[in-house]
């Protein structure tokens, strides 16, 4: 059990576009899910955290307006990257918790910005 | 003083090596400890959850958790080139959403 998928597993999009992360958990309700960066070798970096129904805390340095949060039910978040640029590219994970004992995390995606 | 100390690494051991990975933390509320495993370019893998103090033990890994000093770790037994990956520690209290990582250690087992 406690099975997080993300979707898609890679995206290259151009520069000034959106794009649409989604992470699920498929077999569990998340009461909090997780949002992270990370960069080749580094390790990770939280951008945010949202709980079902309502606005999501995002970490100091992140642009909440740059990148979009919803959570609109137990298992389903998204991130969106609003006019994306190449300093965007990166690994993005999500993972989310049943409460406070531990995170189960998606397999990441990839995102390159041309 | 960061929540979370982790030896980076990188660390590298022969096949059939014993490996201890370590991390020490300062915030004594914290009751929920976990290793992960994280391959390149993959998302995380949950290894081992303890509650509180003492061992756990499952197959080839052990999880120690010493609340007293503050320390956990991880050991490996009979390690395996596919046990070359990094290793995250991470922590959580016992109330709220807030978790802490370590930053990571590099392991490669080398055949």
């Amino acid at each position: 059990g406690a099975v997080v998928s993300q979707h898609p597993s890679r995206v290259i999009c151009k520069s000034g576009t959106s794009v649409k992360i989604e992470c699920r958990s498929l077999d569990f309700q998340a009461t909090t899910m997780f949002w992270y960066r990370q960069f080749p070798k580094k390790s990770l970096m939280l951008m945010a955290t949202s709980n079902e129904g309502s606005k999501a805390t995002y970490e100091q340095g992140v642009e909440k307006d740059k990148f979009l949060i919803n959570h609109a039910s137990l298992t389903l978040s998204t991130l969106t990257v609003t006019s994306a640029h190449p300093e965007d590219s990166s690994f993005y994970i999500c993972s989310a918790s049943k409460g406070t004992d531990t995170q189960y995390f998606g397999p990441g995606t990839r995102l390159t910005v041309l | 003083q960061k929540e979370v100390e982790q030896d980076p690494g990188p660390l590298s051991v022969p096949e059939g090596a014993i490996v201890s990975l370590n991390c020490t933390y300062s915030n004594s509320a914290f009751q929920y400890f976990m290793w992960y495993r994280q391959y390149s370019r993959k998302g995380p893998e949950l290894l081992m959850y303890t509650y509180s103090s003492g061992n756990k033990e499952d197959g080839r890994f052990t999880a120690q958790v010493d609340k007293s000093s503050k320390y956990i770790s991880l050991f490996i037994r009979d390690s395996q080139p596919s046990d070359s990956a990094t290793y995250l520690c991470a922590m959580s209290g016992p109330t709220g959403n807030q978790f802490y990582f370590g930053t990571g250690t590099s392991l490669t087992v080398i055949p």
